[in-house]
This record gives C-alpha cells, sequence and structure tokens, in this order.
C-alpha cells in the first residue's frame, strides 16, 4: 500500500517548456488535489477532481490543466512554463467516508528557469 | 476575504509544552485541520476539530473556539523530532481547505 505517489520527483525546465505531473493513488479515493507551495505561503489549490472524469478550477488555477481519466490518477499539466510556476507540487486524495483528511504524497519540486 | 494567521516561527526546550495558536475568517466553516511538515517532506494529518473543545491525542492536543474563530495545538513533552512546520487549514463552506502559512516550531537540546 503505497498511498500517494507523484513522479517526478524533482525537475528542471526552460521557460516555455512543457511538462506532466503525476499522481497515483492507491487508496480508492474519491477525491483528489494539486497544491502548490511556495515560501512563507500557505498551500495553495491548482484544481481538483471529485470523481473520474471530473476536475475543478481551485483558487490559482491560471498556466495549469488537469485530467482525470482513471480513478487512481490525476494528472498536472504545464503548457508553457514559466518562472512563476517555480514551486514545490504537492498532490492529495481524500475518500468520501472522510472526505476532509487529505493524504499528501511526497511533492515534486520544480524550477523554472 | 478568507484569511487564517499563525505565528511564522516559535522556539521550544524538548520536554517542555509548546502551544501554536491559529485564528480565522473564512466563508462559513466545516472543521479545522492541523497537520505536521517535516522539511522537504509532505504534510501528514495530525488532528481535525469541528466541535468546540479540546481534543486529545497523545502528546498532542486541539483546541477549537468556533465564536472567536480560535484554535490551538499544544504539544507536550517536546521531542527533536517535533521540530516541523505545523500547519492549519479550514474547510469552508464549500468544503474547500484554506491554509495558514504554517508556524515553524524549533526544538533546542
Amino acid at each position: 500500500n503505497a498511498g500517494v505517489t507523484q513522479t517526478p520527483k524533482f525537475r528542471v525546465l526552460k521557460t516555455g517548456q512543457s511538462m506532466t505531473l503525476l499522481c497515483a493513488q492507491d487508496m480508492n479515493h474519491e477525491y483528489m488535489y494539486w497544491y502548490r507551495q511556495d515560501p512563507g505561503m500557505g498551500l495553495r489549490l491548482i484544481h481538483y477532481s471529485v470523481g473520474e472524469g471530473t476536475t475543478a478550477k481551485g483558487e490559482v488555477p491560471d498556466g495549469y490543466n488537469v485530467s482525470r481519466l482513471k480513478k487512481q490518477n490525476f494528472l498536472l499539466g504545464l503548457e508553457s512554463a514559466a518562472p512563476s510556476q517555480t514551486s514545490v507540487y504537492f498532490c492529495a486524495s481524500s475518500g468520501l467516508a472522510e472526505q476532509e483528511t487529505q493524504y499528501f504524497g511526497p511533492g515534486t519540486r520544480l524550477l523554472v528557469l | 476575504g478568507q484569511n487564517i494567521d499563525q505565528p511564522t516561527e516559535m522556539t521550544a526546550t524538548e520536554g517542555a509544552i509548546v502551544q501554536i495558536n491559529c485564528t480565522y475568517q473564512t466563508s462559513g466553516f466545516n472543521g479545522l485541520f492541523w497537520y505536521q511538515q517535516h522539511a522537504g517532506e509532505a504534510p501528514t494529518f495530525l488532528s481535525y476539530n469541528v466541535l468546540d473543545g479540546l481534543e486529545e491525542k497523545g502528546r498532542f492536543s486541539s483546541f477549537l473556539s468556533r465564536s472567536k474563530g480560535y484554535s490551538y495545538l499544544l504539544l507536550k513533552e517536546l521531542q527533536m523530532k517535533d521540530s516541523a512546520s505545523y500547519l492549519c487549514a479550514v474547510l469552508d463552506s464549500n468544503y474547500q481547505l484554506i491554509w495558514g502559512a504554517g508556524t515553524k516550531l524549533i526544538i533546542k537540546p
């Protein structure tokens, strides 16, 4: 039981490049989330999903897209990376029975030059 | 707007007790969470309060006063491994988690 995993752990991009971050959970959770964490700021929600095939915008969605084609996977895409997207990205999931408690992946550290 | 305030940094001594405060102003309230985050790691769940009062879980306790928009996390018998950031988060009326910036707790021998 791996919980929530994220790929890759670390990535360096040049401005304008694109990439996809992968999140996978093996807890059969309905809800999945993508956050970014920047120094001195709280976690900020980028996008979230309340079930397979559904996605919704969070607090800071601009410059990101997501997909939830399978219940266990939640992908975060950066179409054209910008230095402002340098951050640590966390994926989280939660179940219907305990909707509120979120379980986090180990994070992806992204540096955009 | 929605706002969660907690101290940026606190220092305490091993074996002592420390209280980390959190005040919030949010659109609705469906519960308050405390998470622990060690440097370079993911946040992990500590506690959840939705009713007023104190919830005790081993060395850690969490208190909530909804009328005051206030919570605290109490850590007893501090250990070096408790050095971490402690994140306060409120579940608002849309069941979205609003996060504070976190309190970095430094434990000295």
